[in-house]
């Protein structure tokens, strides 16, 4: 099976400017989870879509948005980005292997630089 | 709110050593899941092994094994016979009813060959 794919890999946007990062899941996976990772914070929990719909939300801000298709891919929308959003943004493939047994597999990742 | 602590920010090993990754955690959930992670330095994060809760029987995946301690709330990762490809970051996570991961701040480990 192909891993979890995401596009595109770099981006540089300026202050202001909005942003949205593709994820596409692996094949048969409904669930896909956002999670950002900076040097200071670590890895953080974005929000968590299942069938299209938002199940999980981690405590950011509105300006982080996201979305899933028919299809299980998923998009993350930041809207006026700030300097503090340069990050790295990794999508999370989540396999259910039993009832409440879960894991995740990463894609590479979208590195997003604010100037 | 679950949390996950580690507390060394790097080891280093040589290589075809042993070394233990340590990880404390903190949840109320009676059941619930603890992963370890890699994450080279090519960013891919990897699942490593993973351990349930409600097992007693330490999880082993080849090399890698954990030495989980529920009453103490640890939940340490042993590598045995460490490989210069067993470099990378490596993330202690915990789920609980939900699939969200909280993650510990990661620990770097380097392989001296």
């Amino acid at each position: 099976k192909a891993g979890v794919t995401q596009t595109p890999r770099y981006l540089i946007k300026t202050r202001g400017q909005q942003v949205t990062l593709s994820c596409s899941p692996i094949s048969g996976h409904r669930s896909v989870s956002w999670y950002q990772q900076t040097p200071g914070q670590g890895l953080q929990f974005l929000f968590e879509y299942f069938s299209e719909t938002q199940r999980n939300k981690g405590n950011f801000p509105g300006r982080f948005s996201g979305r899933q298709f028919s299809n299980s891919r998923s998009e993350m929308n930041v809207s006026t980005l700030e300097l503090g959003d340069s990050a790295l943004y990794l999508c999370a493939s989540t396999q259910n292997l039993l009832a409440g047994v879960y894991e995740q597999y990463f894609g590479p990742g979208t590195r997003l630089t604010v100037t | 709110a679950q949390t996950v602590t580690q507390s060394q920010p790097e080891m280093s090993v040589q290589e075809a050593e042993t070394v233990t990754l340590s990880c404390t955690y903190d949840t109320s959930e009676s059941d619930y899941y603890l992963f370890w992670y890699k994450q080279p330095p090519s960013r891919q994060m990897i699942l490593v092994i993973r351990q349930e809760a409600y097992k007693q029987q330490n999880a082993t995946e080849n090399r890698f094994s954990v030495n989980f301690q529920k009453a103490a709330k640890s939940f340490s990762l042993k590598i045995s016979d460490s490989q210069l490809g067993d470099a990378a970051m490596y993330f202690c996570a915990l789920t609980g009813a939900n699939s969200k991961l909280t993650f510990g701040k990661g620990i770097t480990l380097s392989v001296r060959p």
